[in-house]
């Protein structure tokens, strides 16, 4: 199994639905972000989170909702889809200050969603 | 704010040796990373740069020059399953917060 998984890998919906990607890992690592892939444009960060209790918003957060449920899972959630929120959103991991590997992002599998 | 330049496109043969440049304009500055994504995959880790000079792993290498906010990572020997982009990612805050900021990703293409 993945260490960082990600659902659903492919989704089509319609402008104005909800809709949540999830993640989960079993990596351990106490860091999670989302990021949103768009051809031309690199990586941006939407959210990310350094535990449970800690929420923080990246440079492209407006429009989506994060929840850290556990220290394992981290949802990204688009309350109203609309179709400039077509991409491929990526989930990744890393550990904690200090650890083995701290500079270091592992990727989820992706998740495209299209919004038409 | 932040940028981060590398070029869009780079092409090569097989076997030969390329670089792949990345300059950046951040407010802080605590290390270069490398990441590679083959064609709707996931981005993968290559490298991490924190202090000048060359880091060398297998057929990759990374390079950094703080005083000139600019680093390379260098492929040897390519082979056609080089061929993804190619991702710098600077991280800009400091202590434990590592939160890369990405560069807008070099696409390599490796002919025979």
């Amino acid at each position: 199994d993945a260490d960082v998984t990600q659902t659903p890998r492919n989704r089509i919906t319609k402008t104005g639905k909800r809709i949540m990607l999830e993640c989960s890992q079993t990596k351990g690592h106490d860091r999670m972000y989302w990021y949103r892939q768009d051809p031309g444009l690199g990586l941006r960060l939407i959210y990310y989170s350094f535990d449970v209790k800690d929420i923080n918003k990246g440079e492209i957060s407006d429009g989506y909702s994060v929840s850290r449920q556990a220290q394992a899972k981290f949802s990204l959630s688009l309350e109203s889809a609309i179709p400039n929120q077509t991409a491929l959103y990526f989930c990744a991991t890393s550990p904690g200050q200090g650890g083995p590997g701290a500079n270091v992002l592992t990727f989820g599998a992706g998740s495209r969603l299209t919004v038409l | 704010g932040q940028s981060l330049e590398q070029p869009s496109e780079v092409t090569a043969v097989e076997g030969a040796i390329v670089q792949i440049n990345c300059t950046y304009q951040t407010s802080g500055f605590y290390g270069l990373s490398w990441y590679q994504q083959h064609d709707g995959g996931a981005p993968t880790f290559l490298s991490y740069n924190a202090l000048d000079g060359l880091e060398e792993t297998g057929r990759f290498s990374s390079f950094l020059s703080r005083s000139d906010s600019y680093g390379y990572l260098l492929l040897q020997e390519l082979q056609m399953k080089d061929s993804a982009s190619y991702f710098c990612a600077v991280r800009d805050h400091p202590g434990g917060s590592y939160i890369p900021t990405f560069g807008r990703g070099t696409s390599l293409i490796v002919h025979p």
